[in-house]
């Protein structure tokens, strides 16, 4: 079992739909979690950053940490064609262990 | 402030060879974490340096290999190149501070043929 489990998809939404993507963990020593999107030809980029169980918001993305039963989620409202990209969850504590990513596509 | 970079973006090599391939960190991150991303195992780690120290390593064969400089560059060393090495190589700077997370370059892309 990988320590972080992602859905690759890809996932294929219309542009003003909510995305939701999913992550799941398994080493509850984590303490930190992040998003990154990753661009086609491009470094990952860093979206989201928490410590904490709960809501995180920035914009139009929400990242939400759920501890007690170990799932990370990334909420996109009024997606965008602009966001179609790979995004990758990420945990760790003493080192970063990163999800496969889910490619998403937002179609005009 | 200039982000990671890293050298070259591209690379065309043939099964045997060995490649250097280089990172300049942020300025004042003296992290440097290296990954090797592909379709189908997504981004896997390789090693961290802090300080020209070799402080993590992932779980890949002794033909990569890596060095970090007193001026925080790095570079990453494959020997004896496979076919299975073709991936996105990607390098992550970190300042150390438990509030600040890592910083990726653009990634160098590896074709063995």
């Amino acid at each position: 079992q990988k320590e972080v489990e992602q859905d690759p998809g890809p996932l294929s939404v219309p542009e003003g739909a909510i995305v939701s993507l999913n992550c799941t963990y398994s080493n509850s020593a984590f303490q930190y979690f992040m998003w990154y999107r990753q661009y086609s030809r491009k470094g990952p980029e860093l979206l989201m950053y928490t410590y904490s169980s709960g809501n995180k918001e920035d914009g139009r993305f929400t990242a939400q940490v759920d501890k007690s039963s170990k799932y990370i989620s990334l909420f996109i409202r009024d997606s965008q064609p602009s966001d179609s990209a790979t995004y990758l969850c990420a945990s760790g504590g003493f080192k970063t262990i990163f999800g496969a990513g889910t490619r998403l596509f937002v179609k005009a | 402030k200039a982000g990671v970079t890293q050298t070259p973006r591209y690379l065309i090599k043939t099964r045997g060879q060995q490649v250097t391939l280089s990172c300049s960190p942020i300025s004042g991150h003296r992290s440097v974490s290296w990954y090797q991303q592909t379709p189908g195992q997504g981004l896997q780690f390789l090693f961290e340096y802090f300080s020209e120290t070799q402080r993590n390593k992932g779980n890949f064969p002794g033909r990569f290999s890596g060095r970090q400089f007193s001026n925080s560059r790095s570079e990453m060393n494959v020997s004896t190149l496979e076919l299975g090495d073709s991936a996105l190589y990607l390098c992550a700077s970190y300042s150390g501070r438990t509030t600040d997370t890592q910083y990726f370059g653009p990634g160098t892309r590896l074709t063995v043929l």
